[in-house]
This record gives structure tokens, sequence and C-alpha cells, in this order.
């Protein structure tokens, strides 16, 4: 079984500032993808950025990063020069070898404040 | 950039009566996924359907829901006889393959009355 742990509910940042919502997960699975998606008020879901359990490197997208721990079994997700668009909820999530459901944590509403 | 569709936006429907949410995926993806979200809360798994038939399905898809791809491009969730529970934000997903991120149809506003 899969299990996704995010243990932040709600986060605040300045606009311009950098943050990090965590993200742990579990899994018996050798092979995994990691996942974040950021979903807005208007209620669409956005992918954002991907590791694969075996990437050396973390990902990077634009002003998103992920910091992946594979010994800790953690993927936070790091937005810098954070903008008010950023206000949302965002979702980590992870699909394992057998390339059937994602498994999503319970999301952090991440507020960026002017 | 190509994108998952859905429709319709909002659903009113009142318990007991069946629904149709549509969905047509992203034309190279082989892996078709139905979520739900009840508002504010966590997004859950429905199913998962590959190869034209349900690959894994949650203990929520019970003997009321059903999916069909009937044509190639349209893949449908039916559920049977709403609930007031069943009133939630229903998402369509596909991907290109089993270990390619999951790209979100903007979603389907279920609601039982």
């Amino acid at each position: 079984a899969q299990k996704i742990t995010q243990t932040q509910p709600g986060m605040f940042v300045q606009e311009k500032e950098a943050v990090t919502l965590d993200c742990t997960y579990d899994t018996s699975d050798q092979s995994y993808g990691l996942f974040w998606y950021k979903q807005p008020s208007s209620g669409e879901m956005i992918f954002l950025i991907y590791q694969g359990s075996y990437d050396e490197q973390n990902a990077t997208e634009g002003r998103y990063s992920l910091n992946f721990q594979k010994a800790r079994k953690s993927a936070n997700l790091v937005i810098s020069a954070s903008q008010l668009g950023d206000s949302a909820m965002y979702f980590c999530a992870m699909r394992g070898t057998n390339a059937g459901k994602s498994t999503f944590g319970d999301g952090t509403t991440l507020t960026v404040k002017p | 950039e190509p994108e998952v569709t859905q429709t319709p936006s909002h659903q009113v429907t009142q318990m007991g009566q069946e629904v149709i949410l549509r969905c047509v995926p992203i034309s190279n993806h082989l892996y078709f996924y139905w979520y739900r979200q009840i508002l504010g809360q966590k997004v859950e798994f429905l199913v998962s359907f590959y190869n034209n038939e349900i690959s894994e399905k949650s203990e929520i898809f019970d003997d009321q829901f059903s999916v069909e791809r009937p044509d190639g491009s349209n893949f449908t969730l039916k559920i049977r006889s709403t609930k007031l529970e069943d009133s939630a934000m229903y998402f369509c997903a596909s991907s290109r393959d089993g270990k390619s991120p999951l790209h979100f149809g903007n979603g389907t506003r279920l609601t039982v009355t």
C-alpha cells in the first residue's frame, strides 16, 4: 500500500520569498514516481513537477523544485520567489510500479501575503 | 498543449437519478482514471482503466458506478442511482504511460439534491 503524508494543513509566505511544502511517503515499491499538483480556488488540478525514484537529480521546473530525499522518503516542494497567484491548495501524490492509481496526500493550503 | 476535457462542468440531479459524466482524454494517452473530491477534502481514487478494461477500483466504486470507453475517444463515468453523498467534484485524468504524470480535466461538479 502507498501512503502520502502532508503535515502542513496551511502555510503562509510573504510575496517574493521561498516556501517549502512538506511531503513524506511510504511504499514497498522499488520504482515509483512522485508528483505535485496545484489546485487554485477555481478547482482545476494543475500538474507542477515530477520526480522518479531512480532520478539522481532533484527535479526543477521554473520556480518549482522538488527536494527529494529517498532515504528519508520525503519529496518536499520548494517554490521560490512566491507570487500572489501561487495561493492555492497543493497536493503531493505518488504512483507505484503497477501503473495503477496515484495516491494523494491531504493537501496544504498556501497563502501568499502581499 | 493538448488537454483533458470534461463535460458538463456542473451537473445538478435529484437523488435516485442516473448521471453520466463525460471525458475526452488526451489522444495518445493509454491510461484513464476517475477521481472525486468532496468539497475541500482529499482527492479520492475511484477507478483506473487500461486496454479497454478496469485495471483497479476503490471501495468507493461499488455497483452503482460504471465506466465505459465507447468510441475510442470518450471515457464516461455513470452513476446509476445517485445519493446525496455522491455530491462532489469528479475529475477525469489520463496519462501517457504507467509512470507519467496524470493530466486532469477541469472536473464536473455534481450536486445531488
